[in-house]
């Protein structure tokens, strides 16, 4: 049972498409983030969201663009992706305060062909 | 920036043995320090934290410890079982919530 529901599970996109990823949970969680993993890697961290607004932003390209339209949704817009673009994108929840666990969601396999 | 070290990389254990993984971390504001844990092909999910009030935390047959002075803390796992094959990464978090640095994990190999 995930909590954090992402989707799709599986993207495949060539370099010109649009594609967006999704992601929701129903934890009453205040913040939400992007991760992306690489094989054998730790998460890496993109975005962080509290309360709604951009927080953290680590230097992504601009080619991802997130969007938190409520407390319950994230999206992950994808535009001109290069072929190093290919991961795993974890979103993940928690409380927003400190000392709180993240909740990851299972994920979205992305590959940019 | 925080800092966080994972050893080892690998470990391979014999089933019923225990398991030793620690991680170093540089910045002295982490207060928070959970460990995730990663089977292949799914998500990291929390198997234990420990926050830096509290020297060690046990659930079963996971053991947490921290030592703040050295800036250390490391996950003990007894009584291993084949089904504690995974990934394993540590993680600290400077008492905000929002950042979280992992470490770069350990596959622990459970042979049966």
């Amino acid at each position: 049972d995930t909590e954090v529901t992402q989707t799709p599970k599986h993207l495949v996109m060539g370099m010109t498409n649009k594609k967006s990823l999704k992601c929701e949970q129903h934890m009453g969680h205040r913040a939400m983030y992007w991760y992306k993993q690489k094989a054998k890697k730790p998460p890496e961290l993109m975005f962080v969201y509290s309360y709604e607004k951009l927080s953290i932003n680590e230097s992504v390209p601009s080619r991802f663009s997130p969007e938190c339209p409520n407390s319950s949704l994230l999206n992950l817009h994808l535009h001109a992706l290069q072929p190093e673009d290919s991961a795993l994108y974890l979103c993940a929840s928690s409380q927003a305060r400190g000392g709180s666990p993240l909740h990851f969601g299972n994920g979205t396999r992305l590959t940019v062909t | 920036g925080e800092n966080v070290e994972q050893h080892p990389s690998t470990l391979s254990v014999q089933e019923g043995d225990s398991a030793v993984i620690k991680c170093t971390y540089s910045d002295s504001a982490s207060n928070y320090f959970p460990w995730y844990k990663q089977e292949l092909g799914k998500r990291p999910q929390l198997i234990i934290d420990i926050r830096s009030n509290v020297g060690e935390k046990k659930d079963q047959r996971i053991a947490v410890t921290l030592n703040k002075t050295a800036k250390h803390f490391s996950l003990h796992i007894t009584e291993t079982q084949p089904e504690d094959s995974a990934v394993y990464f540590c993680a600290a978090s400077p008492g905000g919530y929002q950042k979280v640095t992992f470490g770069t994990g350990t596959k622990l190999q459970v042979i049966p």
